[in-house]
């Protein structure tokens, strides 16, 4: 089955500067790639996603880059705010049997110093 | 659009007891639902998949008779977590896929405490 590995862990940067979260999935049938955001004791949000014939995407701040090749793909935040610091996960889909089942990546926690 | 409910959002019940959570996709009929269990500051672990008016289909070593889930209708599915153990308090969120959609749109979760 899927497999999603997520890294860093965490990162902590300086308020304006770009925070980068990388992951890699195993099965090369998976096709869409969105990505959460998840505040303490809250639900996850949304933020952007990609589709495999698609290669980046960009949402204001926020950009995501995919290789399908290497199974890796990326969220870039440029100009991070303090309210950008939550945790991050990343999540990779098959269409298996119809179902779209996302499998997640470990997270990563977020932290944007004033 | 796109809305999530689930209830309750927190739980307090005893251990030997049965405790049943409710999701509902609010303004879109929702073909697939999903639920998750999350632990402290770990990611979300799917456990099931349910479509409507079919089984459920459930992840390896997860127990399908410890989790019942009834996915009823095209806008409710619930999950009964039965004869709850002090080991099963997590925080347990569904989501609702739309017919046609990738997407996924996830509840504010529940928070089950087993005592």
């Amino acid at each position: 089955g899927e497999n999603v590995e997520q890294h860093p862990s965490t990162l902590s940067v300086q308020e304006g500067d770009s925070a980068v979260i990388k992951c890699t999935y195993s099965d090369s049938a998976s096709n869409y790639f969105p990505w959460y955001k998840q505040e303490l004791g809250k639900r996850p949000q949304l933020i952007i996603d990609i589709r495999s014939n698609v290669g980046e995407k960009k949402d204001q701040r926020i950009a995501v880059t995919l290789n399908k090749t290497a199974k890796h793909f990326s969220l870039h935040i440029t100009e991070t705010q303090p309210e950008d610091s939550a945790v991050y996960f990343c999540a990779a889909s098959t269409e298996a049997s119809g179902t779209y089942k996302y499998i997640f990546g470990t997270g990563t926690r977020l932290k944007v110093l004033a | 659009g796109a809305v999530v409910s689930q209830h309750p959002s927190r739980v307090i019940c005893k251990s030997g007891t049965s405790v049943k959570i409710e999701c509902r996709s609010l303004d879109f009929q929702a073909t697939t639902m999903f639920w998750y269990r999350q632990f402290p500051k770990q990611s979300l672990m799917l456990m099931a998949t349910s479509n409507e008016g079919s089984k459920a289909t459930y992840e390896q070593g997860v127990e399908k008779d410890k989790f019942l889930i009834n996915h009823a209708s095209l806008t409710l599915s619930t999950l009964t977590v039965t004869s709850a153990h002090p080991e099963d308090s997590s925080f347990y969120i569904c989501s609702a896929r739309p017919r046609g959609s990738n997407e996924q749109y996830f509840g504010p979760g529940t928070r089950l405490t087993v005592t």
